[in-house]
C-alpha cells in the first residue's frame, strides 16, 4: 500500500497561469477530500468527493478552482490563472467512507511567482 | 455547520512538563467519531488517536483523551512531554463522510 499519492510533490507557476494537481487515493477507499494548508491559515477543507460523485464544494474559491474525479483511481484540483495567495501546500486526502480516519499523501507545494 | 475549537494557537512547554490541548465540537450528529491527528515538520497529518465511546479514555503513543458528550470536549494529554512531542496537533471530528478539523494546535517542547 503506497498511500495516497500526489504529484507533483513541488511546483512553481508564474502569476496568471494554470496548476493542475493530481491525487491517487488509496485503492478501495471511496471519500477523497482536498484540503488546503498555510502558515496563516492552517488546514482548510476545499471540497470531497464520495465514490467519485462531488458532494461538499463549500470549500472552494469559486471563480478559479476545480475538481474533478473522473474515476476512481484519481482526482485532480485545478487552479486557473494562478494568484500568489494560492501558494501553499495542498493536501489530498481519502478514507474508506463512514466515521473513520483519513489518510493524507505528501501534499504538492504550489508557489505562485 | 459542524465545527471543532482547538483554543490554543500555541503551547510552549518545557520537558516532562505534562501536556494538555483543549478541544470542543460542535456537531449535528448524535454519534460522532473525535480524533486527534499530529503533524510532524515537513510531514502529512497521521492519526494520533480517536474516540467513538463516551466518557471511555482512549490512549496510543502516551497521549490519551477521553471523549465526554456532556461537554463535547476531546482534549489531548500526556504526562511528561518530550521533545520529540513538537508538532502541530489538530482536533477532528466526523459525522458521515464529511471531516471537520479544528485549526490546530503548535506544540513547542524544549529542554
Amino acid at each position: 500500500n503506497a498511500g495516497v499519492i500526489q504529484t507533483p510533490r513541488h511546483k512553481v507557476t508564474g502569476k496568471g497561469q494554470e496548476a493542475t494537481l493530481w491525487c491517487e487515493p488509496i485503492s478501495g477507499h471511496s471519500a477523497v477530500f482536498w484540503y488546503r494548508q498555510t502558515i496563516v491559515q492552517g488546514l482548510e477543507f476545499l471540497t470531497y468527493f464520495r465514490n467519485q460523485a462531488p458532494i461538499d464544494d463549500s470549500g472552494m474559491p469559486k471563480e478559479r478552482f476545480s475538481a474533478q474525479m473522473p474515476n476512481q483511481s484519481h482526482s485532480t484540483l485545478k487552479i486557473q490563472s494562478t494568484q500568489p495567495q494560492d501558494s501553499a501546500v495542498y493536501l489530498c486526502a481519502s478514507s474508506p467512507g463512514g466515521d473513520t480516519e483519513v489518510f493524507f499523501g505528501k501534499g504538492t507545494r504550489l508557489t505562485v511567482v | 455547520g459542524d465545527s471543532v475549537t482547538q483554543t490554543e494557537g500555541l503551547v510552549t512547554l518545557t520537558e516532562g512538563l505534562p501536556v494538555m490541548l483543549n478541544c470542543t465540537y460542535q456537531t449535528i450528529y448524535s454519534n460522532p467519531f473525535l480524533f486527534w491527528y499530529v503533524q510532524h515538520l515537513n510531514e502529512s497529518p497521521r492519526l494520533l488517536l480517536k474516540s467513538f465511546t463516551d466518557n471511555k479514555r482512549t490512549e496510543h503513543q502516551g497521549f490519551h483523551a477521553t471523549l465526554h458528550k456532556s461537554s463535547s470536549s476531546f482534549h489531548l494529554q500526556k504526562s511528561s512531554a518530550q521533545l520529540s512531542d513538537s508538532a502541530l496537533y489538530y482536533c477532528a471530528s466526523t459525522g458521515g463522510y464529511k471531516v471537520v478539523f479544528g485549526s490546530g494546535t503548535r506544540l513547542l517542547v524544549s529542554p
